[in-house]
């Protein structure tokens, strides 16, 4: 079993709908996790932190369950700009990337 | 402007003739790592370097080195590439912990071995 599991997507969804993407993590020493955003060939940037009573950031939301070991986001009101790879990270003594869901808003 | 630069972009060689990507923040970072990304693999860190003279392998070190002489450099080293070497490279930096801090990516260097 991976570390970390995504779903790869590609989640093709259009604009101004909600979507959710989850991530599983093996490890129940994990000490904190990210959502980080890739966009085409280029580098990963820091989207957000997520924190045990949950976080949002203007249309994002990032949640953690520790008891089932994933971790979520959500978009809401979807932009043509969301279009990205979205990498969940979870830190256990060391950084640990998934794989990356690929999300394609369509107008 | 805050940024960690690599280079070259874009690079094509051929097996075992050496090639170094060069790697440099401006952030004063402590901690900088080498990553590569493949297909259905994700990041996976080469290397790290938690602050100058201080090296250490990551998960895939096989076949790369690295040297942190200085605060803002750190090279990576491919004394004999071959072509399960072709990837794209990142270099990151960070704040000392590293693990919890926000990691910094360079644009990354684009390989291909031959």
């Amino acid at each position: 079993r991976k570390e970390v599991e995504q779903d790869p997507g590609p989640f093709n969804v259009p604009e101004g709908a909600t979507v959710a993407f989850n991530c599983t993590y093996s490890n129940s020493a994990s000490q904190s996790f990210f959502w980080y955003r890739q966009d085409c060939r280029k580098e990963p940037k820091l989207l957000m932190s997520v924190y045990s009573s949950g976080n949002e950031d203007g249309r994002f939301t990032a949640q953690l369950n520790r008891a089932s070991q994933y971790i979520s986001l959500l978009i809401r009101d979807s932009k043509l700009s969301d279009s990205a790879t979205y990498l969940c990270v979870v830190n256990t003594d060391k950084l640990i990337f998934g794989t990356g869901t690929r999300l394609q808003v369509f107008p | 402007e805050a940024q960690v630069t690599q280079n070259p972009r874009y690079l094509i060689t051929v097996t075992g003739k050496k090639l170094t990507v060069t790697c440099s923040q401006n952030m004063n970072h402590e901690y900088m790592s080498w990553y590569r990304q493949d297909p259905g693999l994700g990041l996976r860190q080469i290397y790290y370097s938690m602050n100058v003279e201080v090296t250490d392998k990551g998960d895939v070190p096989e076949g790369y080195k690295v040297s942190r002489k200085e605060k803002r450099n750190f090279p990576l080293i491919l004394e004999s590439p071959s072509p399960n070497q072709t990837s794209l490279y990142f270099c990151a930096s960070s704040l000392p912990t590293g693990g919890t801090d926000t990691q910094y990516f360079g644009p990354g260097t684009r390989l291909t071995v031959l």
